[in-house]
């Protein structure tokens, strides 16, 4: 089955720690894309990258980063720095930058 | 202003009942327009996604586009239980400053009673 899949579902992260994030996709698209959702309010994005080894800050990159090695990966780390890191996380990915985004089912990451 | 501002709700309908959902977008350049469902504690599905003014229509949905007034909405006809989520109005600047920046509205949640 072609599609995206996220890991973990759930995460705790502990004060000063930095965690990371799974997003895989097996669609052969070359976009993808980080939100971040918070309680009753829309999606904002985070990191996307257009194509492998690229990527651009999105309206709340603050405290998290990126990379870009292969077609169909793109982890995001939670660092330190991120003082309210509490929130569900959803990867996206698309055909093209102008094409309909797919999303994968979530991680929630909780704090201790 | 908002970029992206949907009706506020909740709204709720009876089943049956059309339901109306309504969002407005601030920038003139946006190209592609998608509503996507969204159950709770799920990821969003793609429900509609429309690029041109006028109406497309997909089964109980229709996706209505207004360039010129800024405005798309999206009708449920025949509304069911089933179809209470919240639901996301998302436009795409693709061709702008942003390119393939989606922006989402902050959701409308519709109930469908019984």
């Amino acid at each position: 089955d072609g599609g995206i899949t996220q890991s973990p579902k759930y995460l705790f992260r502990k004060e000063g720690q930095n965690v990371t994030l799974s997003c895989e996709q097996n669609l052969n698209h070359d976009a993808m894309y980080w939100y971040r959702q918070d309680p009753g309010q829309g999606l904002r994005l985070i990191y996307y990258s257009q194509i492998v080894n690229d990527f651009q800050k999105g309206d709340i990159a603050e405290g998290y980063s990126v990379s870009r090695e292969k077609k169909e990966s793109f982890p995001l780390t939670v660092t330190s720095a991120q003082k309210n890191p509490t929130a569900f996380y959803l990867c996206a990915s698309s055909v093209t930058p102008r094409e309909t985004q797919y999303f994968g089912p979530g991680t929630r990451l909780l704090v201790l | 202003q908002k970029e992206v501002e949907q009706n506020s709700g909740p709204l709720s309908v009876p089943e049956g009942a059309i339901a109306s959902l309504n969002c407005t977008y601030s920038d003139r350049v946006s190209q592609s327009f998608f509503w996507y469902r969204q159950y709770s504690g799920k990821s969003p599905e793609l429900i509609m996604s429309i690029y041109s003014n006028g109406d497309k229509e997909d089964g109980r949905f229709t996706a209505q586009l207004n360039k010129a007034s800024q405005y798309v909405s999206l009708l449920i006809r025949d509304s069911q239980p089933s179809d209470s989520a919240t639901y996301l109005c998302a436009v795409n600047n693709a061709g702008g400053t942003s390119y393939g920046k989606l922006t989402f509205g902050q959701g409308t949640i519709l109930t469908v009673h019984p």
